[in-house]
């Protein structure tokens, strides 16, 4: 039972274009999302997150958006780079004393130049 | 600062051999972590400490045990190896409850 999904597990996208990764989730006790990235051989890197009391998060390039009512976020990247190209991971955390992130199955971004 | 460390990179065991990876952080957090990761699933966790000394069991625990003796090391045994522990172990930290967590490279671990 994946609480946190990733349906596209690929997407391939024009250099100077925008890239949307996508996230739904099932439980409604995640309060904090978090989008990490990942270089073959290296481990995850953090790169933005947001709180549920906001639907919006900025930096940089990258915006991350949270419906709520859908249960489902999204991470933009604007304007994509080729060293953009990498796998993007979707985690959530709920209330708890450690915070366990749960993540999604990952979606392998390819930015064509 | 190394950050986060994982000591060995890659590792071939025969099943129902045992060893122990190592994970090791120089950035004075209260908090480890160890997932393991599979192909086309997302980062599993497996245990997780909440400081020196203290341990708790994540999602997928069976098979794995752990130990903080040292508020910079986190070690992962695995007393009997299986093939379906063939996997990707990562190690992170993180500050106290603070959700962002800092992982290290990774330890590629084939089970024959």
């Amino acid at each position: 039972d994946q609480q946190v999904k990733q349906n596209s597990p690929s997407l391939s996208v024009q250099e100077g274009r925008i890239s949307i990764l996508n996230c739904d989730y099932t439980n409604s006790m995640f309060d904090y999302f978090l989008w990490y990235k990942k270089y073959p051989a290296e481990g995850p890197t953090f790169l933005i997150s947001i709180s549920s009391i906001k639907d919006k998060n900025e930096d940089g390039r990258f915006t991350v958006f949270l419906n709520k009512s859908a249960k489902h976020l999204s991470l933009h990247i604007v304007p994509s780079q080729p060293g953009d190209s990498a796998v993007y991971f979707c985690a959530a955390s709920g209330r708890g004393s450690a915070r366990q992130l749960t993540f999604g199955s990952g979606t392998q971004l390819t930015v064509l130049p | 600062n190394a950050g986060v460390t994982q000591t060995p990179k890659f590792r071939v065991l025969k099943t129902g051999q045992s060893m122990t990876l190592l994970c090791a952080q120089d950035m004075n957090h209260e908090y480890m972590y160890w997932y393991r990761q599979d192909p086309g699933m997302g980062l599993r966790l497996i245990h997780y400490s909440v400081g020196e000394g203290t341990t708790a069991k994540g999602e997928v625990p069976d098979g794995y045990n752990v130990s903080r003796l040292k508020k910079q090391n986190f070690l992962l045994g695995l007393e009997s190896a299986a093939p379906s522990q063939t996997s990707v172990y990562f190690c992170a930290s993180s500050y106290y409850s603070q959700e962002t967590q800092y992982f290290g490279p990774g330890t590629r671990l084939l089970v024959l």
